[in-house]
């Protein structure tokens, strides 16, 4: 059983370019969340999506950021006129159920030149 | 301070020694997780402990939660060079509206176990 996959690994952009992040929760999961990370911190919630519904994007700045969970397909995270403090790493995190621990991927480490 | 706080920031000791660190938190919680993160690689989930549970055990992990005082901490025993991560606490806060599991990560302790 695969785990949470995320990708690219890595992503490099320019101030002003579109950034584009995947993850395909684990098989059984429908249950998405996703994180921001900082160099030498822990990891700040963005949003919680189910299938096709964003349940809580209270920890997603409200302009430049997006999220989607659609029925077919990964959940993805969708950075727009990027800038270099959204430079981080970004995690995504499944579970089955709601009360179930979270499984992270590995996470996309995104530069902004 | 925010919500949980590890404590120490950094931790070295040497193999075969145990290994503990803190973790604090301000609101009422459901339960407190503990993961373990590996340089450039995502969280590993090492053990959940429930609000009215005061102590749990996985292997050489002991964890054990003081909701009256709100903290928690985490004791490796018997460490390996292989323990050397970062470990961070988390909390899913009580109440939450949408009932999922939005979770609130301290700033990690990073532990170096030197062979």
């Amino acid at each position: 059983n695969a785990g949470v996959m995320q990708n690219p690994r890595h992503l490099v952009r320019r101030r002003g370019q579109e950034a584009r992040l995947r993850c395909s929760p684990m098989k059984g999961h429908s249950h998405v969340y996703w994180y921001r990370q900082l160099p030498e911190e822990g990891l700040k919630f963005m949003v919680y999506l189910q299938k096709e519904n964003i349940i809580d994007e209270s920890g997603m700045p409200k302009e430049r950021f997006s999220a989607e969970f659609p029925k077919e397909g990964p959940s993805i995270l969708r950075i727009q006129q990027v800038v270099r403090g959204d430079s981080a790493a970004y995690f995504c995190a499944s579970s089955p159920v709601s009360s179930q621990p979270q499984h992270f991927g590995d996470g996309t480490r995104l530069s902004i030149l | 301070s925010q919500q949980g706080e590890e404590d120490p920031q950094a931790l070295s000791i040497q193999e075969g020694e145990n290994a503990t660190m803190n973790c604090s938190y301000k609101t009422s919680i459901n339960n407190l997780q503990w993961y373990r993160q590996n340089s450039g690689r995502g969280l590993v989930h090492l053990i959940l402990i429930r609000s009215n549970e005061r102590e749990k055990h996985s292997g050489r992990l002991r964890v054990t939660l003081d909701t009256s005082k709100k903290s928690s901490s985490l004791l490796i025993t018997a460490s390996r060079a292989a323990d050397t991560a970062s470990y961070f606490c988390a909390t899913d806060e009580k109440g939450w509206k949408a009932a999922g599991n939005k979770l609130t990560f301290g700033g990690g302790t990073r532990v170096l176990v030197k062979p």
